[in-house]
């Protein structure tokens, strides 16, 4: 059964620097998303992506957050100049459809920063 | 405002018992409801979502408008049902985004 796949799953980093999380979707899925988990809190939603534009963010995605798809099969989360409040477990999901369409996660890449 | 309210952290049973894991939500509309699984170091997987009116490992959940609920519930519980559960609902007036509740860790003890 296909998949949605994260990499790294673990990214340490220092704060102020530049980090990309990438995420490969189920290949016929059309709609893509990044949510964020902070240790002992909610799974919240950053962003969606469709046709290869953002179709929704949220508060929490600033100017220091970006997205692409760079080549029709990688998803990629960039966080510009890492805060240490953006620690956190990022999740990728991919979508065949819009809503109510089932949303596939992948597993996770835990960003720290130090 | 949109919200997921899942009032407890901590659900612990003993095999066999029932289980009912809460969930009300806020949403102006007529929103989907999910209920999303985490068992120990795996991924976020879709456990059941109301449209669909199935049960799924002995799980089910009943949407009720009038209470703004969706809880879920399994007239025995297993241990292999010990996992994180989370609600979330997603709506019509968005691009499919989900908001989550905060999760409720089931405990099944032998």
């Amino acid at each position: 059964e296909p998949e949605v796949t994260q990499t790294p799953s673990h990214q340490v980093t220092q704060m102020g620097q530049e980090v990309i999380l990438r995420c490969v979707p189920i290949s016929n899925h059309l709609y893509f998303y990044w949510y964020r988990q902070i240790l002992g809190q909610k799974v919240e939603f950053l962003v969606s992506f469709y046709n290869n534009e953002i179709s929704e963010k949220s508060e929490i995605f600033d100017d220091q957050f970006s997205v692409e798809r760079p080549d029709g099969s990688n998803f990629t989360l960039k966080i510009r100049s890492t805060k240490l409040e953006d620690s956190a477990m990022y999740f990728c999901a991919s979508a065949r459809d819009r809503y109510p369409d089932t949303q596939y996660f992948g597993p996770g890449t835990r960003l720290t920063v130090l | 405002a949109q919200r997921v309210t899942q009032p407890e952290k901590l659900l612990s049973v003993f095999k066999g018992a029932p289980v009912e894991l809460k969930c009300n939500y806020s949403y102006s509309g007529s929103p989907e409801l999910f209920w999303y699984v985490q068992y120990s170091r795996q991924r976020l997987q879709l456990l059941l979502r109301h449209i669909s009116r199935e049960s799924i490992k002995g799980f089910t959940a009943d949407l009720n408008k009038g209470e703004t609920s969706f809880h879920l519930k399994k007239p025995f519980a297993q241990e292999e049902d010990s996992a994180m559960y989370y609600c979330a609902l997603s709506g019509p007036g968005n691009t499919g985004k989900l908001i989550f509740g905060q999760g409720t860790t089931l405990q099944v003890k032998p």
